[in-house]
């Protein structure tokens, strides 16, 4: 079982859906979580940090479920610049030695 | 410009031949790391270094060394280069204190034959 799992899609959603996705862990040690964003073939760029209380910035919305151990991430009012692949990112060693899914795609279809 | 500059961009090279990729950061951040992505697979860590002169293996460091003699410098180097090294490479760096909050380079994509 991979440490840190994810759907790969796609999510094929018309513009203006809200979308979720989620990412499950396997070590419970794990403390800090987080959401990248990566457009093909390009860097991964961080979209945000998940807190135990949640957080929120602008449209996207993501929650951390330390019971089920999962993570997930909200997309309100998706946009054609949202199409990209989703990464999350788990710590369970150290925020150094991090553990990455493999991502989850999304395309946005006008 | 903050930025982390990786280079090449693309590498195509024969098995055997020695090769460097080159990175470099200008934000005096502490932390630097060496990633591959395979399709299917996440990011994995090659290697990564806390500060000057202190470097420790990641998830799959073998075949791989790098070297952190100055802050801003981590070049990744593959003294015998093998096919199954063929792969999307990533450089990225992050202030010690900020753990997981990543900023990475524009990638190199290196082609073994």
């Amino acid at each position: 079982r991979k440490e840190v799992e994810q759907d790969p899609g796609p999510f094929n959603v018309p513009e203006g859906a809200t979308v979720a996705f989620n990412c499950t862990y396997s070590n419970s040690a794990s403390q800090s979580f987080f959401w990248y964003r990566q457009d093909c073939r390009k860097e991964p760029k961080l979209l945000m940090s998940v807190y135990s209380s949640g957080n929120e910035d602008g449209r996207f919305t993501a929650q951390l479920n330390r019971a089920s151990q999962y993570i997930s991430l909200l997309i309100r009012d998706s946009k054609l610049s949202d199409s990209a692949t989703y990464l999350c990112v788990a710590s369970p060693y150290s925020n150094y030695q991090l553990i990455w899914g493999a991502g989850t795609k999304l395309i946005i279809k006008p | 410009e903050a930025q982390v500059t990786q280079n090449p961009r693309y590498l195509i090279t024969v098995t055997g031949k020695k090769l460097t990729v080159t990175c470099s950061q200008n934000m005096n951040h502490e932390y630097m790391s060496w990633y591959r992505q395979d399709p299917g697979l996440g990011l994995r860590q090659i290697y990564y270094s806390m500060n000057v002169e202190v470097t420790d293996k990641g998830d799959v460091p073998e075949g791989y060394k790098v070297s952190r003699k100055e802050k801003r410098n981590f070049p990744l180097i593959l003294e015998s280069p093998s096919p199954n090294q063929t792969s999307l490479y990533f450089c990225a760096s992050s202030p010690s204190i900020e753990g997981g909050k990543l900023f990475f380079g524009s990638g190199t994509q290196l082609s073994v034959l």
